[in-house]
């Protein structure tokens, strides 16, 4: 079965510093990617996807992910965090097939904590 | 636009009591899911629906049923509720094109404890 796995359950910064949350994915196949941010008490919020071509692909708020096809993974990476930052992060994937239903595979989260 | 809505937003229940969250999209998307949202585990994904009068098992489809009358709403029941239920839900519409998925989009999800 596929799977999703981020590696850091818990990360603290403190403003200002570089993040980089890593996500791996199991399953050789195509498939879309997606980072999504969940800020507390919130509902879940697309920060950024990607589905083909250039494998850096940038989305909201200055965050950035390079999908490297060979680690079959997909890392998260924002130069300068902010306090604003605090949330959960997911990574997920839609394994492509036959009969594409778009179930999306969630990894377990990461928990940033920014200090301000 | 409303989006996705999910009906109610909180909700205590007692062991062995019934109820059915409600999800609503006025996307006019094909697809839609119940997933549920536990600590440490991500969202994993209840059941789902291709299509109206569709509906499909994901990966932790027991103690749920779900249907899809109209288009436009995906009902999630809970027969007969037990404590290892308690979670916070969120419903998610999508549509996919050929190539895949564009992106799901969420509602503001439900927290449900059962005591």
């Amino acid at each position: 079965a596929q799977s999703v796995s981020q590696h850091n359950h818990h990360v603290i910064l403190s403003e200002a510093a570089s993040l980089e949350l890593g996500c791996n994915y199991s399953y050789g196949g195509t498939v879309n990617l997606f980072w999504y941010v969940q800020y507390p008490g919130q509902h879940l919020q697309l920060l950024l996807k990607y589905f083909s071509g250039d494998p850096l692909v940038k989305g909201i708020k200055g965050f950035e992910a390079e999908f490297i096809k060979s680690k079959f993974s997909f890392n998260l990476r924002k130069p300068s965090v902010q306090w604003s930052d605090t949330a959960e992060y997911f990574c997920a994937v839609n394994a492509l097939r036959s009969g594409n239903t778009g179930k999306l595979i969630f990894g377990q989260g990461t928990t940033l904590q920014v200090k301000p | 636009n409303a989006g996705v809505t999910q009906t109610p937003k909180f909700r205590v229940l007692k062991t062995g009591q019934s109820m059915t969250l409600l999800c609503a999209q006025d996307m006019n998307h094909e697809y839609m899911y119940w997933y549920r949202q536990d600590p440490g585990m991500g969202l994993r994904l209840i059941h789902y629906s291709v299509g109206e009068g569709t509906t499909a098992k994901g990966e932790v489809p027991d103690g749920y049923n779900v249907s899809r009358l109209k288009k436009q709403n995906f009902l999630l029941g809970l027969e007969s509720a037990a404590p290892s239920q308690t979670s916070v839900y969120f419903c998610a519409s999508s549509w996919v094109r050929s190539g895949g998925l564009t992106e799901a989009f969420f509602g503001q999800g439900t927290r449900l404890t059962v005591v």
